[in-house]
């Protein structure tokens, strides 16, 4: 299985706070996804990225959220100012082939916890 | 509007018993695929197997077997007999159309599978 990597795995936070989480994706792959698990719940669609560009997001990514690629390799999630609501498991994903409808490989995620 | 309804929350089996999985979907799409998704207690998300909207053909991978029926909208998935390192949580998923699309999960059911 095609390996997309994450760092860190386990980030604790003080509310307020800002996050980068960081996902290695599958090189030379132009779509990027995350998303989100609350523990206990689904996974749940945050945002998509196409070209350097979001190409769609969901009704959780508002304005605190924010992605980019600043080096053409990581692919970064960032919360401005953390909420207890915000703790969850975020996961990147990646399909590994030019074409968006492949299947998405998971990074092991990365545990968010917010005091 | 799409959806992913998994009815089981938890099913418990005694091993080598065989066990079904249910997931029912709604898409407006006749272009769409389904996933299913593995997430064992260690958190990562495995892939298991994607369907496309024009294949119905069932599918056996060793002991996983996978039965899609546009006529009721669903694609179940079948464990043989069952081993304890199936114990996880199953995840059903759509993706519709062609473009960058991202995946709806459904929430999950949560096989334990006792020895």
């Amino acid at each position: 299985e095609p390996e997309v990597t994450q760092t860190p795995s386990h980030q604790v936070t003080q509310m307020g706070q800002e996050v980068i989480l960081r996902c290695v994706p599958i090189s030379n792959h132009l779509y990027f996804y995350w998303y989100r698990q609350i523990l206990g719940q689904k996974v749940e669609f945050l945002v998509s990225f196409y070209n350097n560009e979001i190409s769609e997001k969901s009704e959780i990514f508002d304005d605190q959220f924010s992605v980019e690629r600043p080096d053409g390799s990581n692919f970064t999630l960032k919360i401005r100012s953390t909420k207890l609501e915000d703790s969850a498991m975020y996961f990147c994903a990646s399909p590994p082939a030019m074409i968006s409808t492949d299947t998405q490989y998971f990074g092991p995620g990365t545990r968010l916890t917010v005091l | 509007a799409q959806k992913v309804t998994q009815a089981q929350t938890e099913i418990s089996v005694v091993e080598k018993e065989d066990v079904t999985l249910d997931c029912v979907y709604e898409t407006r799409d006749t272009t769409y695929y389904l996933f299913w998704y593995k997430q064992p207690p260690s958190g990562e998300l495995v892939f298991l197997i994607r369907r496309n909207s024009f294949d119905e053909q069932n599918e056996i991978s060793g002991r996983y077997s996978w039965n899609f029926q546009k006529s009721t909208s669903s694609f179940n998935f079948t464990i043989t007999a069952s081993q304890v390192v199936d114990s996880a949580v199953y995840f059903c998923a759509l993706s519709e159309g062609i473009g960058a699309n991202n995946l709806f999960f459904g929430t999950g059911t949560r096989l334990t599978v006792i020895p």
